[in-house]
C-alpha cells in the first residue's frame, strides 16, 4: 500500500512565522502535490512537482513556496504565515501514468493566530 | 477557466435511503474523472471514469460518466452511517497527473 506521511497532524503558528510542512511518500512516485482544503471551496492546488528539483505553480501559489530535493520528499513553505493561510493542507503523490489516482496523506490542520 | 461543480453541497439522509451525488465539469481537455471519499483523514480513491456510459461499481456504490452532458453521478444504495463523509469529484485534463477538484458534497447518514 502507498503511504504518504505528513509530519504534523495539527500545527499552531503565529502570524509572520516561517512554516514548513513536510510530506514523504514511500512508493518512489515521481509526482507530488500540495492542496489546501477549505469548507465550501474543496481542494485547491497550491504547487506540484513531476520530478526532483522541479516545481510548478498550481491555482493558488501566492504566499507559498516548495522544495523537492529528494524524490520521496516534498516540502511546502509558508514564508510569512498569515491568518488567511489557516486551513487543512493535504499532500498527495502518484506515479507518472496517465490514469493513476492520487494517494493522499492524512493532512495537516494549520492554524495561524 | 476549467472548473468542476458538485451538487448538492450537503445532504442529510436516513439509513437505507439511496442517494445520487452530481458532478459537472467545464474543461478544455478531458482525460478522466475521479471520485474520492473523505472521512476525517485522507481522501480515499473510489472510481476513475474515462469512457462515457460505462458504469463502475463497488458494492453499494456506483458511478457513471456522461461526456455529452459533461457530468458524472455517484450513487449509493442502502446507505449506512459509515457512508457519512465528504465525496469529492475531480477531473484530470493533462498528462501530468494533477487533479482539479469540485467543492465536495458532505453526506450525513442518520441512523
Amino acid at each position: 500500500d502507498v503511504k504518504v506521511t505528513q509530519s504534523s497532524r495539527y500545527l499552531v503558528k503565529r502570524t509572520g512565522e516561517k512554516v514548513f510542512l513536510e510530506c514523504v511518500q514511500d512508493m518512489d512516485h515521481e509526482n507530488m502535490f500540495w492542496y489546501r482544503q477549505d469548507p465550501g471551496l474543496g481542494l485547491r492546488l497550491i504547487y506540484f512537482s513531476y520530478d526532483v528539483k522541479m516545481k510548478e505553480k498550481g491555482d493558488i501559489p501566492e504566499g507559498y513556496s516548495v522544495s523537492r530535493e529528494k524524490k520521496e520528499r516534498f516540502s511546502l513553505i509558508l514564508e510569512s504565515a498569515s491568518t488567511n493561510q489557516t486551513s487543512m493542507y493535504l499532500c498527495a503523490s502518484s506515479p507518472p501514468l496517465p490514469h493513476s489516482p492520487l494517494h493522499f496523506g492524512n493532512g495537516t490542520r494549520l492554524t495561524v493566530t | 477557466e476549467d472548473k468542476v461543480v458538485q451538487s448538492p453541497l450537503s445532504l442529510v439522509v436516513h439509513e437505507g435511503d439511496t442517494v445520487t451525488l452530481n458532478c459537472s465539469y467545464e474543461v478544455t481537455n478531458f482525460r478522466s474523472l475521479l471520485w474520492y471519499k473523505q472521512e476525517k483523514k485522507a481522501p480515499t480513491f473510489l472510481f476513475m471514469l474515462t469512457s462515457s456510459g460505462i458504469e463502475k461499481k463497488s458494492g453499494r456504490l456506483s458511478s457513471i460518466l456522461d461526456k455529452k452532458e459533461l457530468s458524472s453521478i455517484l450513487n449509493i444504495t442502502a446507505t449506512q452511517t459509515g457512508d457519512s463523509a465528504i465525496y469529492l469529484c475531480a477531473y484530470r485534463g493533462d498528462q501530468g497527473g494533477k487533479l482539479i477538484f469540485g467543492q465536495g458534497t458532505e453526506l450525513s447518514v442518520k441512523p
